[in-house]
């Protein structure tokens, strides 16, 4: 089935240790989105990446970076993780820009910061 | 920006009753509206969607409505079940752009 993946489900860091979490996405989709999602609330766009283009939100913390090596693959870097960032992290894609484009979630990896 | 504000954040109701959730928005540029449903430790689902240019859409117990001059949407969940307990978050996004505004979410109890 086709389908967005992310791994790992969760991932334990410790304060200020880089961490990197994955989403790969089988639906040949051209955008692919990152959001974080803290307990009780709704999630919250960090970035998105249309095909190679690279696009922030204003609000985005610089110690949050992406890549996206290939259509099939986006990762999220965190480069000195504190406190505060932990959080569930959704992967998402959508098949094109524009009007209407249904966004199809991963199970979300949930990061804990020791 | 667009904001998207969303009632009620809690809502019990039992088996076999009728659930609305009820959003609101901003801008009027917005003309698709997304309902998503979240489960415990799961990414946010696709449940139903509404463009502008069309007042209702259904899918069997669950219902859509849209009021573009009030710039108001509803989901209408039809005979509870209790599988249907989870959080709900309702969406909004602009013509032209990718990003979706969520709702602070509800979060839906159905008791047996």
């Amino acid at each position: 089935d086709a389908m967005v993946i992310q791994n790992p489900r969760y991932q334990v860091t410790q304060f200020g240790k880089p961490v990197t979490l994955s989403c790969s996405q089988t639906l040949n989709h051209n955008v692919m989105y990152w959001y974080q999602q803290k307990s009780s609330q709704a999630p919250k766009l960090l970035f998105h990446y249309y095909d190679k283009d690279f696009n922030n939100e204003a609000d985005t913390p610089d110690n949050f970076q992406s890549r996206r090596p290939n259509t099939s693959f986006c990762f999220l870097d965190i480069r000195s993780p504190g406190l505060g960032d932990a959080a569930m992290y959704l992967c998402a894609t959508s098949r094109v820009a524009g009007n209407y484009n249904e966004q199809f979630f991963g199970p979300g990896t949930r990061l804990t910061v020791l | 920006g667009e904001n998207v504000e969303q009632h009620p954040s809690t809502l019990s109701v039992q088996e076999g009753d009728s659930a609305v959730i009820k959003c609101t928005y901003s801008d009027s540029a917005s003309n698709y509206f997304p309902w998503y449903k979240q489960e415990l430790g799961k990414g946010p689902q696709l449940i139903i969607d509404i463009r502008s240019n069309v007042g209702e859409k259904k899918d069997q117990r669950i219902a859509v409505t849209l009021n573009k001059t009030a710039k108001h949407f509803s989901l209408h969940i039809t005979e509870t079940q209790p599988e249907d307990s989870a959080v709900y978050f309702c969406a909004a996004k602009r013509e032209y752009g990718n990003k979706l505004v969520f709702g602070a979410g509800t979060i839906l109890r159905v008791k047996s």
